[in-house]
């Protein structure tokens, strides 16, 4: 697609469940970015990953978080057993190859609420 | 570990320049970036500028950095209301590879008419 394409946009969980997030990186893009926008937290990293391989992933509050690359395409961010401080924006970002200076482009992220 | 900081909030008048500060620990090499993000939207790369300059400009936007005191600032001229938004500066390292971007916790400008 055009841009990176995140789903879905919105997800109101209870406490205690599994979710799945989903990022659709911009084709040919080899470097994938997961962020954590929460109030008054700023943006968070979580984990980077380039092609299908996780050179960082320091960013992850809590063996919880997880993520995967397949096809060094789609991604997904699975949180378990959710808890009330996980609802944030979760934003992926793709990258041509991660090195320096290159731009990345941001989906428009998922808002996850935990009640 | 590396931090970045923004004061949080500025508002200016239509057509007056607006200035955002930021301020970064990390001493190494980095790239320092200024994105905008508007309501309900991702963030949008405005500018980025190398630790070995001092300055950059594109059409109404300066980035001036002074690496001495670890600043960085986004000069906005003639600023519209379509420039409300929140400015997030962000910067990465060769401490991570230039792989990772650390965030400020975002200025929000209002442009009032």
């Amino acid at each position: 697609g055009a841009g990176v394409s995140q789903s879905p946009s919105n997800k109101v969980t209870e406490k205690g469940k599994d979710v799945e997030l989903r990022c659709d990186p911009i084709s040919g893009h080899t470097a994938l970015y997961w962020y954590r926008q929460s109030l008054g937290q700023g943006l968070e990293f979580l984990i980077y990953f380039q092609g299908n391989s996780a050179p960082d992933k320091s960013g992850l509050p809590s063996d919880r978080f997880s993520a995967e690359r397949t096809g060094g395409s789609v991604s997904t961010l699975t949180i378990q057993r959710t808890q009330q401080e996980d609802s944030a924006v979760y934003l992926c970002a793709s990258s041509f190859s991660g090195s320096r200076g290159t731009e990345a482009f941001f989906g428009q992220g998922t808002r996850l609420t935990v009640v | 570990g590396e931090d970045v900081e923004q004061s949080l909030f500025l508002s200016v008048r239509e057509g007056d320049s607006s200035v955002i500060n930021c301020t970064y620990t990390d001493s190494s090499s980095t790239y320092l970036y200024w994105y905008k993000q508007e309501p309900g939207a991702g963030l949008q790369l405005l500018t980025y500028i190398f630790s070995n300059m001092d300055m950059k400009q594109d059409q109404r936007l300066t980035v001036l950095l002074n690496k001495k005191d670890k600043h960085l600032s986004l000069r906005i001229a003639d600023t519209q209301t379509g420039d409300s938004a929140i400015y997030f500066c962000a910067e990465s390292s060769m401490n991570t590879g230039f792989q990772k971007l650390v965030f400020g916790t975002g200025t929000r400008l209002l442009v009032s008419p």
